[in-house]
């Protein structure tokens, strides 16, 4: 699986949108991108993923490069509930294996 | 749907002793995993499983960790000996085999070996 890199902490105000970058230059083409995130004594959470399109949900927007070296996830209205480390992960299609690296520790101040 | 569950919550032990924890995944799930939280560091996959049978145990410490999961549904993590670095959280989450899915995690359970 391809590796992926994300700086170790950020600060967004609440209310204002959180933009959570991730390299992934060696995704090969059968690769999704996922992003989970732990909050504080609880185990990680599914937020969204996506292979090349833009997506969003309830939780969160996707923004995949088109070149799909590099992910941002974006968090519209953070909340301080949002405090918690974010991970990208990238794993094959079907392949069901998700390996974790340090993430991003996302500090939500009022 | 109930989510992941793990017991116990917390357990602590002497160095040398042995430990067990226990996880039922969510229902219908095939593949469920068991995961090696550190403090401070994110986890680290040791063994997962697709119904009852290993597809991967390559980072599992198999001179005192094994894990097994009978009739494909619940699973068991031991740890014998313990040692003070296997201080960590332990965490099973599971998944359907049914497309690119994602896996889900229960709350873990935290081992401090004294």
């Amino acid at each position: 699986d391809a590796k992926t890199t994300q700086p170790p902490s950020m600060d967004c105000a609440e209310g204002r949108a959180a933009n959570l970058p991730c390299n992934h230059s060696t995704i090969s083409g059968n690769e999704y991108v996922y992003w989970y995130r732990q909050i504080h004594s609880q185990g990680p959470q599914y937020i969204i993923h996506g292979l090349k399109n833009n997506e969003t949900n309830e939780m969160a927007s996707l923004i995949i490069t088109e070149d799909r070296k590099s992910s941002t996830l974006i968090l519209p209205h953070a909340t301080l509930r949002d405090t918690a480390v974010y991970y990208c992960i990238v794993t094959r299609y079907n392949f069901n294996k998700f390996y974790f690296g340090s993430g991003t520790k996302l500090n939500v101040k009022p | 749907e109930a989510g992941v569950a793990q017991s116990p919550r917390y357990k602590i032990i002497e160095k040398r002793q042995s430990v067990a924890f226990w996880c039922n995944p969510i229902s219908g799930h095939a593949t469920l995993y068991w995961y090696q939280q550190i403090l401070g560091q994110g986890p680290k996959l040791l063994i997962q499983f697709q119904n009852n049978g290993v597809v991967d145990d390559s980072q599992l410490p198999k001179d005192r960790f094994s894990a097994e999961r009978l009739k494909g549904v619940d699973s068991t993590l031991k740890i014998q000996p313990a040692k003070l670095e296997d201080s960590a959280v332990y965490l099973c989450a599971s998944s359907s085999l049914r497309g690119n899915t994602e896996a889900f995690f229960g709350q873990g359970t935290r081992l401090t070996v004294v």
